[in-house]
């Protein structure tokens, strides 16, 4: 039952590099998403994708692009990484159909930017 | 969008009921109350959602109360792996090119310290 499945787990960038964070489901969603969860505080959505072939802004999503590849996967990507942008990032998906239905996260990317 | 209001954090003795309290008197008519729990370093859980009935499954029970103002997470019987934050979230529905989706709008939670 592999779920919701983040890569890389773990990743430091410097400033300006850039960077995709990949996600992958296997549970035949239409609904994925993504979060960052910065120290003491609780997940802000950055992006979501109701439906394969379209997307839509959370509530903080300056500074990042997504793509939602297939009905599986979804990246986000940090065209020209920023300090501020270090946190953990977190995937998840759920049902459409019944829009009610819970959604499966991920285990999360952590990643630092120095 | 409706908000929470929970208690920073709470205790519970290993083996008696933990009941997590939660606020959201704002909440919209077809809004669902759903709580989720985050072990340390681990993603989210879902745990339970309910609109205005009681829900129980096997990891939890949920109350709200009939003005639907707030609702309590019972965990029956805690145990010390259940110690993690929960967030009681009341979802955001979101509409897209005709396409609905749940837009979650997390706070800060209650840490559950469950005690030996």
């Amino acid at each position: 039952n592999a779920g919701v499945t983040q890569t890389p787990k773990f990743q430091v960038l410097k400033t300006g590099q850039s960077m995709t964070l990949q996600c992958a489901q296997d549970m035949n969603h239409n609904s994925m998403y993504w979060y960052r969860q910065d120290p003491g505080m609780g997940l802000r959505l950055i992006y979501y994708s109701a439906s394969e072939g379209t997307t839509d802004k959370g509530e903080v999503p300056n500074g990042y692009n997504v793509s939602r590849l297939n009905k599986r996967e979804f990246s986000l990507r940090l065209e020209s990484a920023a300090p501020s942008q270090t946190s953990v990032y977190f995937c998840a998906s759920s049902e459409l159909r019944d829009s009610n239905q819970p959604q499966h996260f991920g285990d999360g990317t952590r990643l630092s930017i120095l | 969008d409706a908000k929470t209001t929970q208690p920073t954090s709470m205790d519970c003795a290993e083996g008696r009921a933990a009941n997590l309290p939660c606020n959201h008197s704002t909440i919209s008519g077809n809004e669902y109350v759903y709580w989720y729990r985050q072990i340390h370093s681990q993603g989210p859980q879902y745990i339970i959602h309910g609109l205005k009935n009681n829900e129980t499954n096997e990891m939890a029970s949920l109350i709200i109360t009939e003005d639907r103002k707030s609702s309590t997470l019972i965990l029956p019987h805690a145990t010390l792996r259940d110690t993690a934050v929960y967030y009681c979230i009341v979802a955001t529905r979101g509409t897209l090119y005709g396409g609905a989706t749940n837009k979650l709008i997390f706070g800060t939670g209650t840490l559950l310290a469950v005690q030996p």
